[in-house]
């Protein structure tokens, strides 16, 4: 299987920051790479696919990069409403595999 | 609009057997994929496996191959994720989700709780 594996666990923010969550596949997968918010007793909600394709609907200041192994989710300017968990989820194996989470909490 | 609803929340004892449902609307039911991730208290999301709905054709992740039926009834637009030989593990969050690749459409969840 795939092994997916997000950085960091956890980070604390302000209003107004610039965040950036890696994540790193044990093998490459081709931009098959999908990112998920979170929120506490919700189902996630998809943000981007194939790296670095928005979802409708997903505001702007989420995007994502990379190619390979590694990928990056920025959000450019933290909204009060992003502080939730956000996990990576790979689709180039037809075994889904997921990150294990970025809690983006309030500083 | 496309929405999966799931069946509701069920508390199991050990060795028993869960079936969870989903009921897709909104899109071709026939024409799609249906995965199931559960989620543990605190913990990642964990992939169960999927069933194309049109084939039948199913996949599941190894660590579950040997406990779970995922099915699909066309005639009513749902899917279906059974669980045997239940365990205190198991305890979980299950959904489904609709897509063969990423999933924009997720159910709300089922919350599955194993105990004596």
């Amino acid at each position: 299987d795939i092994q997916m594996t997000q950085s960091p666990s956890s980070l604390s923010a302000s209003v107004g920051d610039r965040v950036t969550i890696t994540c790193r596949a044990s093998q490459g997968i081709s931009n098959s790479l999908a990112w998920y918010q979170q929120k506490p007793g919700k189902a996630p909600k998809l943000l981007l696919y194939a790296a670095s394709r928005l979802e409708s609907g997903v505001p702007s200041r989420f995007s994502g990069s990379g190619s390979g192994t590694d990928y990056t989710l920025t959000i450019s300017s933290l909204q009060p409403e992003d502080f939730a968990t956000y996990y990576c989820q790979q689709y180039y194996s037809t075994l889904w595999t997921f990150g294990q989470g970025t809690k983006v909490e309030i500083k | 609009q496309m929405q999966l609803v799931q069946s509701g929340p069920e508390v199991k004892k050990p060795g028993t057997s869960v079936k969870v449902s989903c009921k897709a609307s909104g899109f071709t039911f026939t024409s799609s994929a249906m995965q199931w991730v559960r989620q543990a208290r605190g913990q990642r999301l964990e992939w169960i496996g999927w069933i194309v709905v049109g084939s039948g054709n199913t996949n599941y992740a190894q660590k579950f191959q040997e406990r779970v039926t995922i099915t699909r009834d066309m005639s009513t637009s749902t899917a279906y994720m059974e669980l045997s030989s239940l365990r205190s593990e198991d305890t979980a969050v299950y959904y489904c989700a609709a897509g063969s690749t990423w999933s924009g459409v997720w159910g709300q969840g089922t919350m599955v709780t194993v105990s004596s």
